[in-house]
């Protein structure tokens, strides 16, 4: 099926630093979800966004809604050990309840 | 309250034997999903049911049957799966005709097929 292009595809980094992911897609979208999963468990929702331009904060987590809105971005501010995991942004054009997934990335945090 | 529950947690099936994963949800979500998903790639659509009635199928083979018998409850059925099958299997729901239209997922069962 149709997935969303999400970079980087994984990603080390050590404690503290800053992490930056995006999504894009060729398709415009009317909502923008971004999920964490560990391993062996479901997503989980972090943030979601609904408005082209739209920044949205939850803790340390940033992430925006892209003008042109075929793309979203995410920043986690001084990572911990406890981000590492898979990141992935989900989308939601207008009129389906149908979201499509992005690739994920996947973080690694070095203590 | 954004609990959605799934059981069992973990199943181990033969080839031959027919079980059946359970979904639940008490949001007043009208609309459950099934997704497959594999290690390190993103979950993939299988079913969608809005109003208690199938609305998406993604060409999914028919040893795998969903049903919803009512708006909180959304059933798998398995019947001589693959080994191919094995993967984690995770519900989900949302709202409907919302603008804010969020999904929650469960914790998901992990099959595997011997």
């Amino acid at each position: 099926g149709q997935q969303l292009n999400q970079s980087p595809q994984s990603m080390f980094i050590q404690e503290g630093e800053d992490v930056s992911m995006n999504c894009t897609s060729s398709s415009i979208f009317n909502t923008w979800l971004w999920y964490k999963q560990d391993p062996g468990e479901g997503p989980v929702l972090l943030i979601a966004l609904y408005k082209a331009g739209e920044l949205t904060s939850n803790g340390r987590l940033t992430a925006q809604f892209g003008i042109t809105r075929k793309d979203s971005f995410l920043n986690i501010s001084a990572s911990i050990p406890s981000d590492v995991g898979i990141y992935f942004c989900a989308g939601l054009a207008s009129g389906t309840y149908k979201y499509i997934f992005g690739t994920g990335t996947r973080l690694k945090v070095l203590a | 309250d954004t609990e959605v529950t799934q059981t069992p947690k973990h199943l181990v099936m033969g080839m031959t034997n027919k079980k059946s994963l359970k979904c639940e949800q008490h949001m007043g979500h009208r609309a459950m999903y099934w997704y497959k998903q594999k290690a390190k790639k993103p979950p993939e659509l299988m079913f969608v049911y809005s109003y208690e009635k199938l609305s998406i199928n993604e060409s999914v083979p028919s040893r795998f049957s969903p049903e919803c018998p009512n708006s909180s409850l959304l059933n798998l059925h398995l019947h001589a799966l693959q080994p191919e099958d094995s993967a984690l299997y995770l519900c989900a729901s949302s709202q409907l005709g919302l603008a804010k239209n969020i999904q929650y997922f469960g914790a998901g069962t992990r099959l595997s097929v011997l």
